[in-house]
């Protein structure tokens, strides 16, 4: 089974410049998840898909963030425009959620972004 | 979701069991207990949950106390491959199912030979 894949892998761009990421979950997973984790903490969740509608984006730096979710598959995250505080790992996560059912998360690699 | 707390950091001894504990004293009757593990440079693992009684698989073993205030994460013969950063979650689960994993600063344990 194919895992959730990411991409770029390392990313480095000025501030204020502006940068997408781009993740394709497993094949059937409804939910998605995208989260930044800035060195040495753990992931923050940023926002929160179910199928191709919003279930959270609470966490989401909405003046510059922005992610969507066409046809409920891939999901792209774009900053615009970098401040220097957004350098970090970009993780993207899928998971099969049922009613009830807890359903495990299954994470990508990552995209390492620095923003100099 | 109620918080959880973990130890900074702990060492364990290669092929000794790994006694990994976490307090979540607020915890609510429909949050589970999950375990993930980050092992650098890449993304979290899944490694068990449960809700109340306690849960074995391949990878570790979960024990959560009567009141559910606490549980321990075992790993039952670390290995080096182990050495890692490991969050404890609790996480709402409903009809809907979108309950958020909430990642804390976990535990880093270092398995030293």
């Amino acid at each position: 089974e194919a895992g959730v894949a990411q991409s770029p892998r390392y990313k480095i761009i000025e501030k204020r410049q502006s940068v997408a990421f781009w993740c394709n979950p497993i094949s059937g997973h409804a939910t998605l998840y995208w989260y930044q984790q800035i060195l040495g903490q753990g992931p923050k969740l940023l926002i929160q898909f179910q199928n191709n509608g919003v279930v959270d984006d609470s966490q989401l730096p909405k003046d510059r963030f922005s992610a969507e979710r066409l046809k409920g598959v891939d999901s792209t995250l774009k900053i615009q425009p970098a401040k220097l505080e957004d350098s970090a790992v970009y993780l993207c996560a899928s998971s099969l959620d049922k009613p009830w059912v807890a359903g495990e998360l299954f994470f990508g690699e990552g995209s390492r972004l620095t923003v100099l | 979701d109620a918080k959880t707390t973990q130890p900074t950091s702990m060492d364990c001894a290669e092929g000794r069991a790994a006694n990994l504990p976490c307090n979540h004293s607020t915890i609510s009757g429909n949050e589970y207990v999950y375990w993930y593990r980050q092992i650098h440079s890449q993304g979290p693992q899944y490694i068990i949950h449960g809700l109340k009684n306690n849960e074995t698989n391949e990878m570790a073993s979960l024990i959560i106390t009567e009141d559910r205030k606490s549980s321990t994460l075992i790993l039952p013969h670390a290995t080096l491959r182990d050495t890692a950063v490991y969050y404890c979650i609790v996480r709402v689960l409903g009809s809907s199912n979108t309950g958020k994993l909430i990642f804390g600063q976990g535990t880093t344990l270092q398995v030293k030979p």
